[in-house]
């Protein structure tokens, strides 16, 4: 069945370097794609999220690539901070119209190192 | 803070029993989502509530099984507990139809089938 994975299941970083996360995709209809950030003991936090018909979206030292030729997605943290530790998510969803049903890949595990 | 709220946040159930966890959607909010996280994994959707009747439902047997009510809070309903029902069940709101589809995680709650 159609699934979102992530390529790297831990990643480390060095505080104050850029952090980049990878995800690939393979249900070609998903047209919604969102980063969620879980830290221990919380659910997921909203991070950013793109819509099928954009290659790039920029928040608050976040970046988010959308690659729809290769079914991949990159969440980029810039200047990664100590508090930006916590496992990562990347979800999609191919319903449009009512409210999201998402599918979430496994996650990628981010250690900032001091 | 994302204003959906749950309870209770831990549960310690044995093999055979029913429970019912509880949520509170953030104000605004007519969709309520289930989600269930085993450890070291993405969320699995459930089921999705909307109106007060079931919107969309994942791959999970009927004694899994959902109520919205009036005020758009809900409850999720397993019977028969299973060891493997040992999770952390996370509960989402959102606005269906309106402009912004985000999810808003709750911090869910830890279920322990004994």
């Amino acid at each position: 069945g159609e699934s979102v994975g992530l390529h790297l299941p831990t990643l480390s970083v060095q505080e104050g370097d850029n952090s980049i996360i990878n995800c690939a995709y393979s249900n070609s209809a998903s047209d919604y794609f969102i980063w969620y950030k879980q830290e221990s003991g919380k659910g997921p936090q909203f991070i950013i999220d793109i819509r099928s018909n954009m290659d790039k979206r920029q928040g608050q030292r976040v970046t988010v690539l959308l690659n729809k030729t290769v079914k991949h997605l990159s969440l980029q943290i810039a200047a990664t901070q100590p508090g930006d530790s916590a496992v990562y998510f990347c979800a999609e969803s191919g319903a449009p119209g009512s409210a999201r049903q998402l599918t979430f890949g496994s996650g990628t595990q981010l250690t900032v190192l001091p | 803070e994302t204003g959906v709220t749950q309870s209770p946040t831990h549960l310690i159930k044995t093999r055979g029993q029913q429970v019912t966890l509880r949520c509170s959607s953030q104000s605004g909010h007519n969709t309520v989502s289930w989600y269930q996280q085993a450890l070291g994994q993405g969320p699995q959707f459930i089921f999705q509530y909307y109106r007060e009747e079931e919107n969309g439902r994942g791959n999970f047997p009927p004694r899994f099984s959902g109520l919205q009510f009036p005020n758009y809070s809900s409850e999720l309903n397993v019977n028969a507990l299973e060891l493997d029902d040992s999770a952390l069940y996370l509960c989402a709101s959102s606005l269906a139809g309106g402009p912004n589809e985000k999810l808003f995680f709750g911090s869910g709650t830890q279920l322990s089938v004994l």
